[in-house]
């Protein structure tokens, strides 16, 4: 599988800024996602990004609170704009498909703060 | 859309006794099916997976069962071990020429009771 990292690992922020999240991968993959998952909770999926291509992003979700970015196929961002104190979360990249594994493996996550 | 619903929510087993877990799914388009143990503070990582062209999957103390008519898949663990105290997540995936899309389950929190 690749190795996936996010940087950062986590942040504590001030509501109203913005966060960018970054997701590296060691190898090029097609499909990135990103996920949110809350204390005690499932994940939720936000966005897909393909490279070259805009982001698809689930219901609840949208470009202007959750801008994406995949400029070639190892790396993401995410940033979560205009922080309230409910995006406070862990914020997960994950790689898709590929080669012979339909399998999605995770990045590390980034714990998110917004006070 | 695609929904799956995973039960129970948490689990508690004393160690060495097993341990179930049951998901279901609506989509039949959904044609693989992971499961994922979470460890606090830690990402997702895969434990076994099954296709939809597989009834049933073994790797040591871990087992995954596909129902396909009924929309059903369950986790077995056997001779359960304090270390397999864990959030452990069903997901059910349509994968297909580079297309996928993955829903989660709502997670079952296990504890082995030493």
């Amino acid at each position: 599988s690749a190795v996936i990292s996010q940087k950062p690992s986590r942040d504590i922020c001030q509501r109203g800024t913005s966060l960018t999240i970054q997701c590296q991968v060691d190898s090029q993959v097609t499909m990135m996602f990103w996920y949110r998952q809350q204390p005690g909770q499932s994940l939720t999926l936000i966005a897909t990004a393909n490279q070259g291509s805009e982001a698809t992003y689930e219901s609840g979700f949208v470009i202007d609170k959750f801008p994406i970015s995949r400029p070639n196929l190892t790396f993401s961002t995410l940033t979560v704009s205009n922080m309230s104190p409910e995006d406070s979360s862990i914020y997960l990249c994950s790689h898709g498909p590929s080669g012979s594994t339909d399998t999605q493996y995770f990045g590390p996550g980034t714990r998110l703060t917004v006070l | 859309g695609e929904n799956v619903e995973q039960h129970p929510s948490t689990l508690s087993v004393q160690e060495g006794d097993s341990a179930v877990i049951k998901c279901t799914y609506s989509d039949s388009a959904s044609n693989y099916f992971p499961w994922y143990k979470q460890e606090l503070g830690k990402r997702p990582q895969l434990i076994i997976d099954i296709r939809s062209n597989v009834g049933e999957k073994k790797d040591q103390r871990i087992a995954v069962t596909l129902n396909k008519t009924a929309k059903h898949f369950s986790l077995h663990i056997t001779e359960t071990q304090p270390e397999d105290s864990a959030v452990y997540f069903c997901a059910a995936t349509i994968s297909s020429g580079g297309y996928q899309k993955v829903t989660f389950g709502t997670g079952t929190k296990l504890q082995v009771i030493p």
